[in-house]
């Protein structure tokens, strides 16, 4: 079946520092991909997303492409700041179904 | 516009009783999904509708574990009896299937804030 793994965390930076955030899926067909942020005690929330091969999602500084290749679709940002200080989801979505798989999660702490 | 709509937010019962999630989906969204976060397991579908109807529940745990939709604004996951393995946090998302018909996959799921339910 379908599915995403991501790093362990914690990943600990420091303010301005590059994050990246690893992330694969072994999926059927031709998959969506998502990054979610939940930060303490709220929902989750879309960050970015991409929908075919070579995409590029990318919201208040965070990238990711969708690299069919590898199977990959690691989440950067050049330089983190403290409220960036959440968990991050990787999922995906497959062709003809409506529903979410994720990732384990990814709690990223920064400190100033 | 206002988002998912879950209560209660936090919810502390004694094993054996029985405990009723609520959700208001966002108006037009005719997909509504339940999903679980603990520790050990992340986050897990449990149910999800379509158009009020349940297309998924191969999530559900066990029998404990009913989901309802009577009608296109509103949505129940019940579990009686509640046990202690049951505390997690239980999130109701919905979406509405933007793009091409059921092939598109990229459509965005929105998020509650989730109940966080404690059984002791």
């Amino acid at each position: 079946g379908d599915s995403v793994t991501q790093m362990e965390g914690p990943v600990t930076l420091s303010e301005e520092a590059f994050l990246t955030i690893n992330c694969t899926y072994t999926a059927t067909g031709y998959p969506s991909l998502f990054w979610y942020v939940q930060y303490p005690g709220e929902g989750l929330q879309l960050l970015l997303k991409a929908t075919k091969a070579d995409d590029k999602g990318s919201n208040k500084g965070f990238e990711a492409t969708y690299r069919k290749e590898t199977t990959s679709f690691h989440l950067e940002k050049g330089s983190v700041q403290v409220s960036d200080s959440a968990v991050y989801f990787c999922a995906l979505m497959n062709t003809g179904f409506q529903k979410l798989v994720f990732g384990t999660g990814t709690r990223l702490l920064v400190s100033p | 516009d206002a988002g998912v709509i879950q209560s209660p937010r936090h919810e502390v019962t004694e094993m054996g009783q029985e405990v009723t999630l609520r959700c208001k989906p966002i108006s037009g969204h005719d997909y509504l999904f339940w999903y679980r976060q603990t520790m050990m397991r992340g986050l897990e579908l449990l149910i999800y509708f379509n158009n009020n109807v349940p297309i998924d529940d191969s999530g559900m745990p066990e029998d404990r574990f009913s989901a309802k939709m009577p009608n296109a604004s509103f949505s129940t996951l019940k579990i009686q009896p509640s046990e202690p393995r049951d505390s997690a946090v239980y999130f109701c998302a919905s979406s509405y299937p933007f793009g091409t018909g059921l092939l598109f996959s990229g459509n965005t799921i929105y998020f509650g804030e989730g109940s966080w339910l404690t059984v002791v």
